[in-house]
């Protein structure tokens, strides 16, 4: 019930198209969805995050769909260039306690110029 | 803002000693803090989560006297992989959460490789 599902492993997008991104959780009490990027030997740079009292967020080119019923969100990613081309991990936590992230499995992502 | 340094960015040791690695928040006061480990094309593994001034918790299945973690202050927590073998070697990542808001800032890694 703690498992985060991410879909896909592997994308391959071209330059200027848009590249979605879907994760999946169990845990209803889970309240804190962030997105991280991560480029190959560096650490994950937090994106954008959401809270399931909204649907949607939007921060420049980079949005977060979220479906409380549906225990699912997505991250799209317009305009895709090919400095976007790096693994993201969708992720969620519980705001009261320890606060401790759960990962999905990662999506490397491509994009072709 | 929200900048986590780690140190060394890798390193190299012989099996059986020890190695002390340093995670530190540098314009915020870090509540908890994290340490993960990631092997290559994996997701992020976390390993234990340390509060100030407190003893840290670790996950199932993490050996507390392998992995010795002091957060000895609010910018400061260090990891200390004591008698390492090859099996060791991973990418060791921190992350710090401050004393306001739900946002986990990560440190840029750790290469760890022990021969």
């Amino acid at each position: 019930q703690q498992q985060v599902k991410q879909s896909p492993q592997s994308l391959i997008v071209q330059k200027g198209g848009i590249s979605i991104i879907n994760c999946a959780y169990e845990n209803t009490a889970f309240d804190y969805f962030p997105w991280y990027q991560q480029f190959p030997g560096k650490g994950p740079a937090l994106l954008i995050a959401i809270r399931p009292d909204v649907s949607e967020k939007k921060e420049g080119r980079f949005t977060i769909s979220f479906n409380k019923s549906a225990k699912q969100f997505s991250l799209h990613i317009m305009d895709s260039q090919p400095g976007d081309s790096a693994t993201y991990f969708c992720a969620a936590s519980m705001m009261i306690g320890a606060q401790k992230l759960v990962f999905g499995q990662g999506t490397r992502l491509t994009i072709n110029p | 803002g929200a900048v986590v340094s780690q140190h060394p960015s890798w390193v190299i040791c012989k099996s059986g000693t020890s190695v002390k690695i340093e995670c530190r928040s540098l314009d915020f006061q870090a509540t908890t803090m994290f340490w993960y480990r990631q092997f290559p094309k994996q997701s992020l593994m976390l390993m234990a989560t340390s509060n100030e001034g407190s003893k840290a918790t670790y996950e199932q299945g993490v050996e507390k006297d392998k992995f010795l973690i002091n957060h000895a202050s609010l910018t400061l927590s260090t990891l200390t992989v004591t008698s390492a073998h090859p099996e060791d070697s991973s990418f060791y990542i921190c992350s710090a959460r401050p004393r306001v808001g739900y946002e986990q800032y990560f440190g840029p890694g750790t290469r760890l490789t022990v021969t």
